[in-house]
């Protein structure tokens, strides 16, 4: 059964950085699709990072320069390096495993419970 | 960036009732296109993938249709689990977006 469990969030201050985790169960994080998805109060999904299987990394150009994704496959964790951090980006983290779908990579079907990232002084 | 517009931005509805949401893509995107649930204090729920794929144990209730930029998730005769909000999201390029979502309240 695939888990994603989100952990690392809390209140920080702005210009702080965090960094959050997601371990993950079931699956292995080095030969599948990964992706951090968030939600601010109010507000919509809003795609963050991904990294794929291959190594590759794409990055939401709100959070460019700020955050990196990366990957320990010993560990099988999926981690987002967040600096700079300022008051938008006060959100619900989301981890998700994306699976392919008859050629369609990109299905977030797998998705973990989230964890909160508050940026206030 | 491929933008994603979704309207209605919300919609009141009543059990039984069926609902259209449209997702419109600012480009073509094939069929990269799904579509999601959302509950307050839960994870998203895949609902709809490839535009017209139901997911294994989403209610047949559930459908997708379009292709290239123009997309619908119609729900025929809702029950009271579907009052969510709910968002399209493409996967046709590396740097997916989301729709802003439609809010589907009870009237």
């Amino acid at each position: 059964e695939v888990q994603l469990v989100e952990s690392g969030g809390g209140l920080i201050q702005p210009g702080g950085s965090l960094r959050l985790s997601c371990a993950a169960s079931g699956f292995s994080v080095s030969t599948n699709y990964m992706t951090w998805v968030r939600q601010a109060p109010g507000k919509g999904l809003e795609w963050v990072s991904s990294f794929y299987a291959d190594g590759r990394t794409y990055y939401a150009d709100s959070v460019k320069g700020r955050f990196t994704i990366s990957r320990d496959t010993s560990k099988n964790i999926l981690y987002l390096q967040m600096n700079s951090l300022t008051a938008e980006d006060t959100a619900i983290f989301y981890c998700t495993k994306a699976s392919n779908y008859g050629g369609n990579s990109g299905v977030l079907l797998d998705w973990g419970q989230g964890t909160l990232v508050t940026v206030s002084s | 960036d491929i933008q994603m517009t979704q309207s209605p931005s919300s919609l009141s509805a009543s059990v039984g009732d069926r609902v259209t949401i449209t997702c419109r893509a600012s480009q073509r995107i094939s069929s990269y296109l799904n579509w999601y649930q959302h509950k307050p204090g839960k994870a998203p729920k895949l609902l709809i993938y490839a535009a017209t794929s139901l997911q294994s144990g989403v209610p047949s209730r559930f459908s997708g249709s379009g292709s290239g930029t123009d997309f619908t998730l119609i729900i025929s005769g809702l029950q009271p689990e579907d009052f969510a909000t709910y968002y399209c999201q493409q996967s046709y390029s590396t740097t997916f977006t989301f729709g802003q979502g439609t809010r589907l309240e009870i009237k």
